[in-house]
């Protein structure tokens, strides 16, 4: 199947600070991904839907100038945390939608653990 | 707000026993899709149903759809080992949601 990939897959910085986080489809072009958080041993809630060459669209409830979301390329979607704090201690999963040809498939990167002291 | 509730939260099965998950929204979903997450891992595609009442198999697996568009579910035939894992179901609504998830640990 169709590869995602993230980088880093795990960063620790400090309270205050921003991190940048790359998801980026390796064999597939993705006009659309999908930017996910993982709490220990809970679902998956998506944050954010970006469309490559326009503006992120925004779950309900989450901060659109704390979480930056960037899609400059049909292979490459970034989130920025902007102004860490230890509350946003996730494991932030990216997700890119390829279509086969008769249906869309979602292939999920393998996830960025964040760790804010 | 909408919410996609999956039952039961936790399964131990012997391996060999059938296992089922179901997916529950409070409203209409235009599709239904199913992952799985092996523990430490990242969510893997299964399928994507679509229509009211399909039915799909893959291998010892069988997605439903229900009627209503409101309900689904995963059956597993004869576990293996192999399958453990957090089996989760997500749907579009108003917004796309995940399941809470179904827990599966077979017991060899």
């Amino acid at each position: 199947g169709a590869v995602v990939s993230q980088h880093p897959s795990r960063v620790i910085c400090k309270s205050g600070t921003s991190v940048k986080i790359e998801c980026r489809s390796l064999d597939f072009q993705a006009t659309t991904m999908f930017w996910y958080r993982q709490f220990p041993k809970q679902s998956l809630m998506l944050m954010a839907t970006s469309n490559e060459g326009s503006k992120a669209t925004y779950e309900q409830g989450v901060e659109k100038d704390k979480f930056l979301i960037n899609h400059a390329s049909l292979t490459l979607s970034t989130l920025t945390v902007t102004s860490a704090h230890p509350e946003d201690s996730s494991f932030y999963i990216c997700s890119a939608r390829d279509w086969t040809g008769s249906e869309y498939e979602q292939y999920f990167g393998p996830g960025t653990r964040l760790t804010v002291t | 707000g909408q919410q996609v509730m999956q039952i039961p939260q936790y399964q131990h099965v012997q391996e060999g026993e059938d296992f089922t998950t179901y997916c529950n929204s409070s409203t209409t979903l235009s599709n239904i899709q199913w992952y799985k997450q092996r523990p430490g891992g990242h969510p893997v595609f299964l399928i994507q149903l679509v229509k009211s009442g399909e039915v799909k198999k893959q291998k010892r697996l069988t997605f439903q759809f229900g009627e209503a568009k409101k309900n689904s579910s995963l059956h597993i035939t004869a576990t293996q080992t192999t399958d453990v894992g957090t089996y989760f179901c997500a749907g579009q609504g108003n917004q796309f949601y995940f399941g809470t998830g179904t827990s599966l640990t077979v017991i060899p």
